[in-house]
């Protein structure tokens, strides 16, 4: 089964400061790969999925940007960092074509 | 644009009896109706899905009901056991596998 490994697990970054979590995927190739964002008692909204190599759809103009160098890999990234960017956020994956989505453990960001 | 919306937002239930989570979809187009599990501090994790050729599905204490022409599912827990508490989550999938979520229901299990 597909395995996803998120780091680093917990974040404490100033405003203004650059951001890169790191997402793996193992158990499949080719996966669909996601980012959502979950802010605390809330739903998971979906940042960004890719359904390949170089391949980024985004779903909310935000502050920040996904990219995906290779097949099992997918980072999330931001340049100046918000403090509305505090969250937890969770990488997924799915194979194409298979409904189920695998979740990292998810690594919360707080920005202060 | 939301895809699919989810009541109650919050549950509790006494141990030893049922949770029912509620949810409507209007895009017919989506071919895949899972639930999700999430305790605190941890990824959602599956628990059990449907596909719309099948109005029931039923795996240990948790099942799904599905109405394709109302174009409603819902998550029964039956026997609710204080373990059970936790956030769940239903989504659709559309045919190139990509998930939309509810807002989530709040479970809590009481002794």
């Amino acid at each position: 089964s597909q395995t996803i490994h998120q780091w680093p697990a917990t974040l404490v970054q100033p405003v203004g400061s650059p951001l890169s979590l790191e997402c793996t995927v193992e158990g499949t190739s080719n996966p669909n790969l996601y980012w959502y964002r979950q802010a605390a008692g809330r739903g998971l909204q979906l940042l960004f999925y890719s359904v390949g190599i170089g391949q980024i759809s985004s779903e909310v103009p935000q502050n920040l940007s996904a990219s995906r160098p290779q097949d099992r890999q997918f980072i999330l990234s931001s340049k100046k960092l918000l403090l509305s960017d505090s969250g937890f956020y969770l990488c997924a994956g799915n194979p194409v074509n298979t409904g189920e989505l695998f979740f990292g453990e998810g690594s919360r960001l707080t920005v202060l | 644009q939301q895809q699919v919306k989810q009541s109650p937002q919050s549950l509790i239930v006494q141990k030893g009896g049922i949770s029912i989570i509620n949810c409507a979809y209007e895009n017919t187009a989506f071919d895949y109706f899972p639930w999700y599990q999430q305790f605190p501090g941890k990824g959602p994790a599956l628990l059990i899905a449907i596909r719309p050729d099948v109005s029931e599905k039923k795996e240990g204490r948790f099942t799904i009901s599905f109405n394709k022409s109302a174009k409603q599912f819902s998550l029964h827990i039956m026997d609710s056991q204080p373990g059970d508490s936790a956030t769940y989550f239903c989504a659709v999938t559309d045919s190139w596998g990509k998930l939309q979520f509810g807002a989530g229901t709040q479970v809590v299990v009481t002794p």
